[in-house]
């Protein structure tokens, strides 16, 4: 069966301070991977997908990017944190001929 | 991808059957109906998804209406471990993005 998996769970940074979150997907081959954001009280916002191995599409400007080294490896990164960085980010995966998204648990970041 | 509409909160006691409302009355014909749920502090759970016919999982059941304006969830037995909130989304299969709104606040009372 297949598995998703995020961490840190939680994560407190300083405004400034830089950011990796990181996601990797187990038991299956050339999944498509996305990142989402979701504010307190809030849907979920789409950040970046992904259809394979360093391919990015960006779905809204912000200072925030991502990669894909592996193929099942999915990395949000951050060069300096703002305060409105913090958030509850979702990394999920679906596969190429199905449209179903699974989640993985979140990281929960507190940008001070 | 076409808006829904849902009711903000429900309460269902335990043992009970759940029906969930959704309404997508600009819905195109492309476009499937998906739920989700999310509890607390946890990453979306898929539950199911159709186009016009009703579907059955472990899960739940989707109740799709004919002219597929609207749809309900039924999850048949509700457990305390039900309570979540409850996405109504609807998208083209080919569309990478999920809009999540707000939600039902399902609560299922002991």
């Amino acid at each position: 069966s297949q598995t998703i998996h995020q961490w840190p769970a939680t994560l407190v940074q300083p405004v400034g301070s830089p950011l990796s979150l990181e996601c990797t997907v187990e038991g299956t081959s050339n999944p498509n991977l996305y990142w989402y954001r979701q504010a307190a009280g809030r849907g979920l916002q789409l950040l970046f997908y992904s259809v394979g191995i360093g391919q990015i599409s960006s779905e809204v400007p912000q200072n925030l990017s991502a990669s894909r080294p592996q193929d099942r490896q999915f990395i949000l990164s951050s060069k300096k944190l703002l305060l409105s960085d913090s958030g509850f980010y979702l990394c999920a995966w679906s596969k190429g001929d199905t449209y179903e998204q699974y989640f993985g648990p979140g990281t929960r970041l507190t940008v001070t | 991808d076409a808006k829904t509409t849902q009711p903000t909160s429900m309460d269902c006691a335990e043992g009970r059957a759940a029906n969930l409302p959704c309404n997508h009355s600009t819905i195109s014909g492309n476009e499937y109906v998906y739920w989700y749920r999310q509890i607390h502090s946890q990453g979306p759970q898929y539950i199911i998804h159709g186009l016009k016919n009703n579907e059955t999982n472990e899960m739940a059941s989707l109740i799709i209406t004919e002219d597929r304006k609207s749809s309900t969830l039924i999850l048949p037995h509700a457990t305390l471990r039900d309570t979540a909130v409850y996405y109504c989304i609807v998208r083209a299969q080919e569309a990478n993005n999920l809009f999540f709104g707000t939600g039902t606040r399902l609560t299922v009372i002991p």
